[in-house]
């Protein structure tokens, strides 16, 4: 079975970083895109950053362009946000979802997310 | 940036009921559309994809259809599990980009 395991959320100042990482299990990860979205407490739903499979095309929102890094390593299938500069309003649960094809190219759709991981930006 | 607007914001019914809820594009994304469930506390769920494919699992009483700016999504016999918030999202281009969410809640 598929599954991503969000982890690294916290509680942090203004102006602090984080790392999140999702750990990938259930499939052939360096085949698969990946995507972070998150959600605000009682918002909707924002897409932050993307990863094509081989590590080499990424997007981002630019709310956080300059600010987040999303990486991966396919040897551990792990996917990785760096977070840096954070801002109160960058507080939302975070999910790491899996993109279904390898490249990021239009129509693709998220069909596997994880649980999500909760961070708090506040003094 | 493609701004993606779902009406209503809300709606009560009944189960049973027929559901449709619609997403409106700022600019044409052709088919380019996926549909979102997502329930108090849960991780969203894909339920449709380019407009009108039914992810694997997803009950028959979802469609989906439209096309360049104007999408629906339609739950034929609305049933307990339904209850929930339900997100489109355009996939044609970067941002991508959400609507706002419908929530269906029980009248």
């Amino acid at each position: 079975d598929v599954q991503l395991v969000e982890s690294g959320g916290d509680r942090v100042q203004p102006g602090g970083s984080l790392k999140l990482s999702c750990a990938a299990s259930g499939f052939t990860f360096r085949t698969f895109a990946m995507n972070w979205v998150r959600q605000a407490p009682g918002g909707g739903l924002e897409w932050v950053s993307s990863l094509s499979g081989g590590g080499g095309t990424t997007y981002y929102a630019d709310s956080v362009k300059g600010r987040f890094t999303i990486s991966r390593d396919n040897s551990q299938n792990t996917l990785y946000l760096q977070m840096n500069s954070l801002r109160v309003e960058d507080t939302a649960v975070y999910y790491c979802a899996r993109v279904e094809s390898r490249d990021l190219l239009p129509g693709t759709r998220s069909d596997y997310w994880g649980q999500g991981t909760l961070v708090t930006v506040s003094s | 940036d493609i701004q993606m607007t779902q009406s209503p914001s809300s709606l009560s019914a009944s189960a049973g009921d027929r559901v449709t809820i619609t997403c409106r594009a700022s600019q044409n994304i052709y088919n380019y559309l996926n549909w979102y469930q997502q329930k108090p506390g849960i991780a969203p769920k894909l339920l449709i994809y380019r407009t009108s494919t039914l992810q694997s699992g997803v009950p028959s009483r979802f469609s989906g259809s439209g096309s360049g700016t104007y999408f629906t999504l339609t739950i034929s016999s609305l049933q307990p599990e339904d209850f929930a918030t339900y997100y489109c999202q355009q996939s044609y281009t970067t941002p991508l980009t959400f609507g706002g969410g419908t929530k269906v809640d029980i009248k």
